[in-house]
């Protein structure tokens, strides 16, 4: 069965710093999707990153990108030069390709707090 | 601007009342989604449709049925709410068959039942 794994309920970061969220994934699917979204207190989901379990180069967005280690099943989300206003959930998902798109199974979410 | 509205964003409701959750998406998506959140639990999927009139039962689908009459519109029923429906409602629409970022969220139900 498929599974997403996010270790940390919550972490703290200092504001300007870097800051990794982790996830781990289960899956016996060959072609997969995976997601990052952000979900601030207000309740939307906010789509950050998506990388393709075919995709060889990790996914960038700005101040987001993806560390895809596929062997090890991890795709940990790092965020740069962290600011306030990236206190929120955050939740890894994932998809596969064989089913529709939105058919996500998501982990149980981090929730981040950036110190000023 | 691609959109999913959820008409309701706050219900209050009784125990034993019939509830309906409206999703409408304006991107032509054949398939839609009800999610529901609960803190420590992260999402989960209710119920999902690929086309008018289909429907599959997602994770949870215990208490809970659905509509899709037209394919822009996507509705959640609780035949009769319980207290342990008490939760946060997200519906999603997708585009089939296609990779990355196709898939849309609305901005949530925060559903009470007393």
């Amino acid at each position: 069965a498929q599974k997403i794994t996010q270790t940390q309920p919550g972490m703290f970061v200092q504001e300007k710093e870097a800051v990794t969220l982790d996830c781990t994934y289960d899956t016996s699917d060959q072609s997969y999707g995976l997601f990052w979204y952000k979900q601030p207190s207000s309740g939307e989901m906010i789509f950050l990153i998506y990388q393709g379990s075919y995709d060889e180069q990790n996914a960038t967005e700005g101040r987001y990108s993806l560390n895809f280690q596929k062997a090890r099943k991890s795709a940990n989300l790092v965020i740069s030069a962290s600011q306030l206003g990236d206190s929120a959930m955050y939740f890894c998902a994932m998809s596969h390709y064989g089913g529709s798109q939105g058919n996500l199974i998501f982990g149980k979410g981090t929730k981040l707090s950036v110190k000023p | 601007d691609v959109k999913v509205t959820q008409s309701s964003r706050y219900l209050v409701k009784r125990t034993g009342e019939k509830v309906f959750l409206e999703c409408v998406q304006d991107m032509d998506h054949e398939n839609m989604f009800w999610y529901r959140q609960d803190p420590g639990l992260g999402l989960r999927l209710i119920y999902f449709s690929y086309d008018v009139k289909m429907k599959e039962k997602g994770d949870i689908p215990e208490g809970y049925s659905v509509s899709r009459e037209k394919k822009e519109r996507f509705s959640l029923i609780l035949e009769s709410a319980s207290t342990n429906q008490t939760s946060m409602y997200l519906c999603a629409s997708s585009l089939f068959g296609a990779k990355g970022n196709t898939i849309y969220f609305g901005e949530g139900s925060w559903l009470t039942v007393v």
